[in-house]
């Protein structure tokens, strides 16, 4: 069983949609969450973490369901320059090595 | 400040040679961890260093992967010999410490491709 589970997509969506993206990691004992944004080709890059009581950053937020293990983005007002990967990554207890999801490709349509 | 950099982007070799990585960390950053991407697969945990030395090398995948960082600056990562099922993305990362509040950077990636 994977650690991290995530819907690969592809979502395709207007410019100024919300879109939301979810994801599931295994180990109930993991403790620190993240989502990574990851353009064509290019690294990894931290997009921002995931707190338990939630967690906004402009246009993103994030929420965490300890009880499901459960990890979500949640987009609002979509731009063309969100298109990318989006990885939901997890460290897990007593590590100090990210577990990464496979990613779910967004394309920002005009 | 320089972002972390890997040398080569790109290197095709063929079954049964070798090949080796190199990944420079952001300065002053303690931890660096190498992962690797194959085609289709999520990004995967290879190792990880603390200084010069090897602080979780679970994800190593055989004993033809040897990773090294001595003097605890750049490190190395070779393969010998390479097999097809090496081919995909290496990458590195680097943080200050350890711990959630300290990101991971990565590198862009070797791509390795193994004919």
């Amino acid at each position: 069983r994977k650690e991290v589970e995530q819907d690969p997509g592809p979502f395709n969506v207007p410019e100024g949609a919300t879109v939301a993206f979810n994801c599931t990691y295994s180990n109930s004992a993991s403790q620190s969450f993240f989502w990574y944004r990851q353009d064509c080709r290019k690294e990894p890059k931290l997009l921002m973490s995931v707190y338990s009581s939630g967690n906004e950053d402009g246009r993103f937020t994030a929420q965490l369901n300890r009880a499901s293990q459960y990890i979500s983005l949640l987009i609002r007002d979509s731009k063309l320059s969100d298109s990318a990967t989006y990885l939901c990554v997890v460290r897990g207890p007593g590590a100090n090595n990210l577990f990464f999801g496979t990613g779910t490709r967004l394309t920002v349509i005009p | 400040e320089a972002g972390v950099t890997q040398f080569p982007s790109h290197s095709v070799i063929e079954k049964g040679q070798t090949v080796t990585l190199r990944c420079d960390p952001i300065s002053g950053h303690d931890n660096l961890y190498w992962y690797r991407r194959v085609m289709g697969k999520e990004i995967k945990f290879l190792l990880h260093f603390v200084k010069e030395s090897k602080q979780d090398e679970s994800g190593m995948p055989n004993n033809r992967f040897l990773a090294e960082r001595t003097g605890g600056t750049y490190s190395t990562l070779k393969v010998q010999p390479a097999e097809l099922e090496d081919s995909g993305v290496y990458f590195c990362a680097s943080s200050q410490a350890i711990g959630s509040v300290y990101e991971q950077y990565f590198g862009p990636g070797t791509r390795l491709t193994v004919t």
